[in-house]
């Protein structure tokens, strides 16, 4: 199957530092989303994002499809945005399409 | 509001019992999904459904089952064959169609004694 591939594994950042995730995925896919999981465990749904760039106040996520590999970019962090951030791809199968998750990056955002 | 519950929180339960996890929506999705997280991992699949009255096999099937008899709910039953079923479980749903945006649940934390 598919493998995804989320680096770094952890991070550890001061207040106000720009930092880079990155998700590389072995196969060609139909889609990507980045999550957000709070502490609490909810997944937050940052981007939808097949290919190109999106940008949504400090986040911003590009997807190069063609050579397999997203970045989701974090600028100015804040505490809030400590948690894990995964990647996940879209694959297509005859019984529906299906969700596929990297490990995660840990991102840590001391005050 | 629209969106995704899952009851309970948090569940114990003792060793050799079955346990189910409600998933109910409201956001007219016609897929669902469930997935298990463990500690430091990413979610993998258990089970899914695109339509009521119909399910699928995910990644990690074994030890649990599943049913669709209504749109807005997607039951999951850890049953006692799970060998390692003390985990985070979080339901997820979908408008049906390929490749559409999944939203999800809070999760259950299922802990077995």
């Amino acid at each position: 199957g598919i493998q995804v591939e989320q680096s770094p594994p952890d991070l550890i950042l001061q207040e106000g530092a720009n930092s880079t995730l990155r998700c590389n995925f072995s196969d060609s896919v139909n889609n990507l989303q980045w999550f957000h999981q709070n502490p609490w465990g909810q997944l937050i749904n940052l981007f939808y994002i097949p290919s190109g760039t999106k940008q949504n106040g400090r986040l911003s996520a590009t997807t190069v499809a063609t050579e397999r590999y997203s970045l989701l970019y974090i600028s100015s962090s804040q505490t809030t945005d400590s948690g894990v951030y995964f990647c996940a791809v879209y694959l297509e199968e005859t019984s529906g399409s299906r969700l596929t998750f990297g490990e995660g990056t840990q991102l840590t955002v001391n005050p | 509001d629209g969106g995704i519950t899952q009851s309970p929180k948090y569940l114990f339960r003792k060793e050799g019992q079955n346990v189910t996890l409600s998933c109910e929506q409201n956001l007219n999705h016609d897929a669902m999904y469930w997935y298990r997280q463990d500690p430091g991992q990413g979610l993998r699949l258990i089970y899914y459904s695109q339509i009521v009255n119909d399910f699928q096999k995910g990644d990690i099937a074994e030890g649990y089952s599943v049913s669709r008899e209504k749109k807005e709910s997607f039951p999951l039953t850890v049953t006692s064959a799970q060998k390692n079923p003390t985990a985070f479980y979080l339901c997820a749903s979908s408008r049906q169609g390929a490749n559409n945006e999944q939203f999800f649940g809070p999760g259950t934390r299922l802990t077995v004694l």
